[in-house]
């Protein structure tokens, strides 16, 4: 158990909705990165966000958004879905925002997603 | 842009040996790290490399040579329960952030 807890675990929806995934970090860990990982793109950086602030943004869709709130949890809002976004959708905390000494990342279950 | 390159499968026998090769072109590189994920599960820390030479944990080790832009995993006295994904990731840490990319991840087969 890494101590990163995400909700749902399971999410099914139909193409066109919004769904919203939760992400709560370790306890006093202040970043908050999300992946996502599907079978032909692999495993993909989306955003990163650093107490409450946006850090930095990877292969972000314009229909994803995602935030920090004063509690440090994170949401991930994925919007007018497509079949494609099907994949697994995983959050992972950090104690800083930069590298570090072992720059380690610790992942949540993760939150699958199947659009259908 | 950035690419890691690493091999999709290997297959290897309980005791044995293997060395995971990891290549990458990236901009602003700050340091490779190494992630195990079992089928259903979430990736897991294993190792990182932020200088050149020879990280090693326990029978994991892990290597960079930044002027090769090169580095592996080493897996020694392989178990079956080493039977999983390895994914090797750079860091790109620019002004703000940290920026994680990963490999397409090796197969890692270990047969009794």
């Amino acid at each position: 158990d890494s101590g990163v807890t995400q909700t749902p675990k399971h999410l099914i929806t139909a193409t066109g909705q919004r769904v919203t995934l939760r992400c709560s970090p370790r306890s006093g860990d202040l970043s908050v990165y999300w992946y996502q990982q599907s079978l032909d793109q692999g495993l993909q950086f989306l955003i990163h966000y650093y107490n409450g602030e946006e850090r930095a943004k990877g292969n972000i869709l314009e229909r994803f958004s995602a935030q920090q709130f004063p509690d440090l949890h994170s949401e991930l809002n994925l919007s007018s879905l497509e079949l494609g976004d099907s994949a697994l959708y995983f959050c992972a905390s950090s104690v800083g925002d930069s590298g570090g000494v072992d720059n380690e990342q610790f992942f949540g279950p993760g939150t699958r997603l199947t659009v259908l | 842009g950035q690419s890691l390159e690493q091999p999709s499968e290997v297959t290897a026998v309980e005791g044995a040996i293997v060395q995971i090769n990891c290549t990458y072109q990236t901009s602003g590189f700050y340091g490779l790290s190494w992630y195990q994920q079992h089928d259903g599960g979430a990736p897991t820390f294993l190792s990182y490399n932020a200088l050149d030479g020879l990280e090693e944990t326990g029978r994991f080790s892990s290597f960079l040579s930044r002027s090769d832009s090169y580095g592996y995993l080493l897996l020694q006295e392989l178990q079956m329960k080493d039977s999983a994904s390895y994914f090797c990731a750079v860091s790109n840490v620019k002004a703000a952030g940290n920026k994680l990319t990963f490999g397409g991840g090796t197969r890692v087969l270990v047969k009794p």
